[in-house]
């Protein structure tokens, strides 16, 4: 079973850029191709924001992007606004037709 | 604008069963593969289940499997989690989600074989298991 890491917490002033990692920590990395990005503010549900790694749905600003090198993927958020202040969720394929998620980060605007 | 509304969330005594109802709208419901997500209070997000848009396959994490039963009704677009033997630790906030079941370019569509994302989410129900 595949488990993801998060850091806990990210920080950032506005116009800056973060970048928020995700660990994938088994074994199966081929697995590791369909990742995802969810955005989640308080009391709101999540927000699809990258899929297949890299893409980005329709709406979404280019100033979100995914990438991903060898068992860690990446969420980078450039020219930072208030707005992106919000929990980030990664996820993955885990294998046996299951979904797994990150712990989250909490990301920080100062 | 697609549209997702959950119910049936309540409080619940350990050992007891609910069931969860997701009613969709403005969009095909039965072209569309289904999920449930689940956040605990103050916790991350936890991926449930799944089904495919006929019903035929169903999906569980290990977490729920044999407890939990996702169904469908497409005659009515709704979708359903029935949660049978409930425990304290399945207190959270239940989520449906839609799956995005293909992604297309301007030359070719690539479908999913899989229900790996979910681009289309209600505003939850709560379930609180507590004696």
């Amino acid at each position: 079973q595949s488990a993801l890491t998060q850091p806990r917490s990210v920080s950032g002033s506005p116009g800056q850029s973060v970048t928020i990692s995700c660990t994938e920590t088994t074994s199966n990395v081929g697995d590791f191709n369909y990742v995802s990005w969810y955005q989640q503010h308080p009391g709101k549900a999540p927000k699809l924001m990258v899929f297949d790694v890299t893409k980005r749905p329709s709406g979404v600003p280019d100033r979100f992007s995914g990438s991903k090198s060898g068992n860690t993927a990446s969420l980078t958020i450039s020219g930072l606004q208030a707005e992106d202040e919000a929990d980030y969720y990664c996820c993955s394929y885990a294998g046996s037709y299951t979904l797994v998620f990150g712990g989250g980060t909490k990301l920080t605007v100062l | 604008e697609l549209h997702l509304l959950e119910s049936g969330g309540g409080l619940v005594q350990p050992g007891g069963s609910l069931t969860l109802s997701c009613a969709a709208s403005e969009f095909t419901f039965i072209n569309y593969a289904m999920s449930w997500v689940r956040q605990a209070p103050g916790k991350g997000l936890e991926w449930v289940s799944a089904i495919s848009g006929s019903g035929g396959s169903t999906y569980y994490a290990d977490s729920v499997k044999g407890r939990f039963t996702i169904s469908r009704d497409n005659s009515k677009n709704t979708l359903y989690l029935q949660m049978n033997r409930l425990r304290a630790e399945d207190t959270a906030r239940y989520y449906c989600a839609k799956v995005l079941s293909e992604y297309c370019t301007s030359t070719s569509c690539h479908h999913y074989y899989f229900y790996y994302y979910m681009d289309v989410w209600g505003k939850g129900t709560t379930v609180t298991v507590s004696s």
